[in-house]
C-alpha cells in the first residue's frame, strides 16, 4: 500500500524567512510525485510533478525536488500570499494509477 | 477555460437523509474522480470514471454511497442514508487522459455536514 507522509503539520515563517517541506513516500514503482496547493475553502491547485530521483522543478518562489525516499518542497523568501495548505501526493503504478496523499503542511508566513 | 464545477458548495442535513453532490468537469476531461477530504487530511478516492465506466470503486462504501455518471460528462455521487461520520467535503477532479501522468484539476468541493 502506498504511503505519503508530510512534516511538519504545521509551520510559520516571517516573510522572506525561507523554509523547507518534507515529503516522505513508500510506492511499488513509483509512476508520479505531485505537490498540491489549497487555500481555505478551495480544491487543490496543482503545482508540479515530478517523475525520477534527481529532478527538480521551479514556479516563483517554489522549488521541488525528488530523491527516491522523498521530496522536499523549497520555499524561498516567502510572502504572506503563500500562505497555503501544501499536499504531496504519489502515484504508483501498482495502484490503478489513483493519487495518495499526504495529511499536508499547513504555511503560514507573517508580513 | 472554466474549471470542475461542483454543487452545491454547501450542504447540511440531517442524519439519515439522502443527499446528492453534482460535478461538471473540464471539458474534453474522459477521466473523472470523487475525492473525500475529511478535516486535516489529504483527499482519499471514493470513485473513478473513464467516460461513463466506472474503473475503480473498491474504496466507495457500496452500502449507501453510489454514483453514475451518464453520458461520459457530468456525474452525481449520492449517500443514502447519510451518517454523521460522512461529514466531510466531497471534491471532484478531472484528468484528460486514463493511464497518464497528467495532473488532476480539483473542483472547490461540496462541505457536507450531517447533523
Amino acid at each position: 500500500e502506498d504511503q505519503v507522509t508530510q512534516s511538519p503539520e504545521a509551520l510559520r515563517l516571517q516573510e522572506g524567512e525561507s523554509s523547507s517541506l518534507n515529503c516522505s513516500y513508500t510506492v511499488s514503482g513509483l509512476r508520479g510525485l505531485f505537490w498540491y496547493r489549497q487555500d481555505p475553502g478551495k480544491g487543490p491547485e496543482f503545482l508540479f510533478t515530478l517523475y525520477s530521483a534527481g529532478e527538480e522543478k521551479e514556479k516563483e518562489r517554489l522549488k521541488a525536488t525528488l530523491t527516491k525516499k522523498e521530496s522536499f518542497l523549497h520555499i524561498t523568501a516567502p510572502k504572506p500570499e503563500d500562505s497555503a495548505t501544501y499536499l504531496c501526493a504519489v502515484k504508483g503504478g501498482g495502484s490503478n494509477y489513483k493519487l495518495t496523499f499526504g495529511k499536508g503542511t499547513l504555511l503560514t508566513v507573517n508580513p | 477555460e472554466a474549471g470542475v464545477v461542483q454543487s452545491p458548495r454547501y450542504k447540511i442535513i440531517e442524519k439519515k437523509q439522502p443527499v446528492a453532490f453534482w460535478c461538471n468537469p473540464i471539458s474534453g476531461h474522459n477521466t473523472l474522480y470523487w475525492y473525500r477530504q475529511n478535516l486535516g487530511q489529504g483527499p482519499e478516492l471514493l470513485i473513478r470514471y473513464e467516460n461513463e465506466e466506472a474503473v475503480d470503486d473498491s474504496q466507495l462504501p457500496k452500502d449507501r454511497f453510489s454514483a453514475e455518471r451518464l453520458k461520459g460528462v457530468d456525474s452525481t455521487l449520492k449517500i443514502q442514508p447519510a451518517e454523521l461520520g460522512d461529514s466531510a467535503v466531497y471534491l471532484c477532479a478531472s484528468s484528460p487522459r486514463q493511464g497518464t501522468l497528467n495532473e488532476q484539476f480539483f473542483g472547490p468541493g461540496t462541505r457536507l455536514t450531517v447533523l
